[in-house]
């Protein structure tokens, strides 16, 4: 199995910066990676697909990048309503996750 | 619009089978592949398994000798069967349909709590 590691697992930010989380894969992917963000008590919603695309009606200010075994996820000018967990997916192989990062409001 | 709901029992006995159903609409089951993803209390995500628009399936090779997914396509519904249930397997359990252009999940459920306990 391919394995995802995640970091950080928590962090902390004020409104409007920029935030950066990141992925590394245990071999090449081939940016079939993907990135979702999970509010409390709710399903996961996809933000990023192949790496970098923006799933359909997701902010602008959500971006994705990366390739071989390191990915990541930006999201500039931080919102309240970003307050959640992300977690990125690899699919190059049978699906895998990372172990999420908690994103707070400093 | 797509939707997927799951159903089934919110408590099982250890040693017990889960069952659990995915209902969806929106799609048909012959043109995208439903996956079961769970999560546990507070933790991370951990994929199940899958069955694919052709209809074979694919499993998470740590629970393929308990696991079991089935479709019956007139009814849009897919089927997980998981025996000899532990404390363990004690999770949120989401359905997730796959995207067009990769094996991510574009569309989830809303996922049914399944508790293992006696």
């Amino acid at each position: 199995d391919i394995q995802m590691t995640q970091s950080p697992a928590s962090l902390s930010a004020s409104l409007g910066e920029t935030v950066t989380i990141e992925c590394r894969a245990s071999e090449d992917i081939y940016n079939g990676l993907a990135w979702y963000q999970q509010k409390p008590g709710k399903s996961p919603q996809l933000l990023i697909y192949n790496a970098n695309s923006l799933h359909t009606g997701v902010p602008s200010r959500f971006s994705g990048s990366g390739s071989g075994t390191q990915y990541s996820l930006k999201i500039n000018s931080l919102q309240s309503e970003d307050v959640a967990s992300y977690f990125c997916q690899q699919y190059y192989d049978y699906p895998t996750f990372g172990s999420g990062t908690k994103l707070e409001i400093k | 619009q797509v939707q997927l709901k799951e159903s089934g029992p919110g408590l099982v006995q250890p040693s017990q089978t889960l069952s659990l159903t995915c209902t969806v609409s929106g799609f048909s089951l012959t043109s995208n592949s439903v996956h079961w993803v769970r999560q546990p209390p507070g933790k991370g995500l951990e994929w199940v398994g899958a069955i694919w628009s052709g209809g074979s399936t694919d499993y998470n090779s740590a629970l393929k000798s308990r696991l079991s997914i089935s479709r019956d396509t007139s009814k849009s519904q897919v089927f997980l069967k998981m025996n000899s249930l532990q404390t363990e397997d004690t999770a949120i359990y989401f359905c997730t349909r796959s995207g067009e252009l990769g094996y991510y999940f574009d569309y989830w459920g809303q996922g049914v709590m399944v508790t293992v306990s006696s």
